[in-house]
């Protein structure tokens, strides 16, 4: 059975910062990875997919690298803004016609200004 | 409209009392998954549906639970004699055939 794994479970950081989420997933044969954001009230918005394929995206500020042989990734946010405060959740699909997204528990970021 | 809609927002029930969930999505998507988010833990796999296919309703956690989809279009997620364990956020999910899952923002559960 996928699990997955977000580390840290909260991250508070000043204003300016880099910052680097990791999630990690204990079965490789994934398809893709996907990274989101929530906030209160407003469901999940995707930020970057990763197809196995791949080894990163970026999107702005945002690059989200795969390793998928050590069954990680990271989600990096440069110069974050307090605009970026949010539950950022990381979420795996296996292979084959498996389309069933499994997620980990999420990071709570806060950016203080 | 341009996103998925979920309604109501917020539901607040009495244990035992039957609810229904209902799910708009993006017009076009084939594909249509719940998701249930429980304080403190991930989101859960519920049920998807895929075009006229039989849905997958590997993820739901007990016959209380239900789901329809009319073709293509609205979905209804049906929680039959409430427990206070079913306290959560009820997320909907449309897609394209196998592509991104874009979200709606969710109905809000709470068994009293």
């Amino acid at each position: 059975k996928q699990e997955v794994t977000q580390i840290p479970a909260a991250l508070s950081v000043p204003e300016g910062e880099n910052l680097v989420l990791n999630c990690s997933f204990t079965d490789s044969a994934i398809y893709n990875l996907q990274w989101f954001r929530q906030d209160p009230g407003k469901g999940l918005t995707s930020l970057l997919l990763i197809q196995s394929s791949q080894r990163e995206q970026t999107s702005g500020r945002l690059n989200a690298s795969l390793d998928k042989s050590s069954g990680r990734s990271t989600l990096y946010i440069a110069a974050s803004q307090p605009g970026d405060s949010a539950t950022y959740l990381c979420a795996v699909r296996l292979g084959g016609s498996n389309y069933k997204l499994t997620f980990g528990k999420g990071t709570l970021l806060t950016v203080n200004p | 409209g341009a996103g998925v809609s979920q309604s109501p927002s917020n539901k607040v029930t009495e244990k035992g009392k039957d609810v229904e969930l209902r799910c708009d999505p993006i017009s076009g998507h084939t594909a249509l998954y719940w998701y249930r988010q429980r304080l403190g833990q991930g989101l859960e796999f519920l049920i998807y549906f895929q075009g006229n296919s039989a849905p997958d309703k590997s993820g739901l956690p007990s016959d209380r639970f239900s789901a329809e989809r009319t073709g293509e279009s609205v979905s209804t997620l049906t929680i039959q004699r409430t427990q206070q364990e079913d306290s959560a956020v009820y997320l909907c999910a449309s897609s394209e055939t196998q592509g991104i899952q874009y979200f709606g923002p969710g109905t809000r559960l709470l068994v009293l």
